[in-house]
């Protein structure tokens, strides 16, 4: 199983409510990865997990919260979000070998709609 | 990690050869050279990398300068499927924790019939 899974495809929510964002991956990958992406512009590095604890956040709005509940599973917690946020949220993992081939692996993305 | 330059888009006839160049001149001894590209709607996919040496895949060959200083992406016979944003990215090795990919601009590459 060389995927990653990310649930829903789509959402859409307003600026009251708090929603989950879900990712998950089977290859026994010990890094998991957060990006946004807007409309026509690269992937933006938001938060990274080692080994289930976060190592690196990209400076963030707390309005998004992660969490990694085990070594599969991956989640981006939203409460009151602002029309801006909209965007593909792109989750990704990687084996994180210390040489050689270390490529990430990326999920589909939830596109999200704040209204 | 080293900054990237891409050209903004190309093109290429279908069943060409499509070369897709990238300049890192600030590239450190111990980062790699990895490209991924983008399908419109799709999460990014590794395509290929490499340290100093080329390298060739199922996919695309990657040829490195030999100062390191800029790369190569070759799709040896372009299909409309590989119409796409591609992305040249540096990264050191991860030592102890993962290590983060910085996504430069990218080139829209378009394959025409």
């Amino acid at each position: 199983d060389t995927e990653v899974t990310q649930t829903p495809k789509h959402l859409v929510m307003g600026m009251t409510n708090k929603k989950s964002l879900k990712c998950e991956q089977h290859m026994g990958h010990r890094a998991m990865y957060w990006y946004k992406q807007k409309a026509k512009k690269p992937p933006e590095l938001m938060f990274v997990y080692s080994y289930e604890k976060l190592s690196i956040n990209e400076s963030v709005p707390s309005r998004f919260s992660p969490e990694c509940p085990n070594s599969s599973l991956l989640n981006l917690h939203l409460h009151a979000l602002q029309p801006e946020d909209s965007a593909l949220y792109l989750c990704a993992s990687s084996q994180e070998r210390v040489s050689g081939r270390n490529e990430q692996f990326f999920g589909p993305g939830t596109r999200l709609t704040v209204l | 990690d080293a900054k990237t330059t891409q050209p903004t888009s190309m093109d290429c006839a279908e069943g060409r050869a499509a070369n897709l160049p990238c300049n890192h001149s600030t590239i450190s001894g111990n980062e790699y050279v990895y490209w991924y590209r983008q399908i419109h709607s799709q999460g990014p996919q590794y395509i290929i990398h490499g340290l100093k040496n080329n390298e060739t895949n199922e996919m695309a060959s990657l040829i490195i300068t030999e100062d390191r200083k800029s790369s190569t992406l070759i799709l040896p016979h372009a299909t409309l499927r590989d119409t796409a944003v591609y992305y040249c990215i540096v990264r050191v090795a991860p030592i102890r924790s993962a290590s983060k990919i910085i996504f430069g601009s990218g080139t829209r590459l378009s394959i025409r019939p």
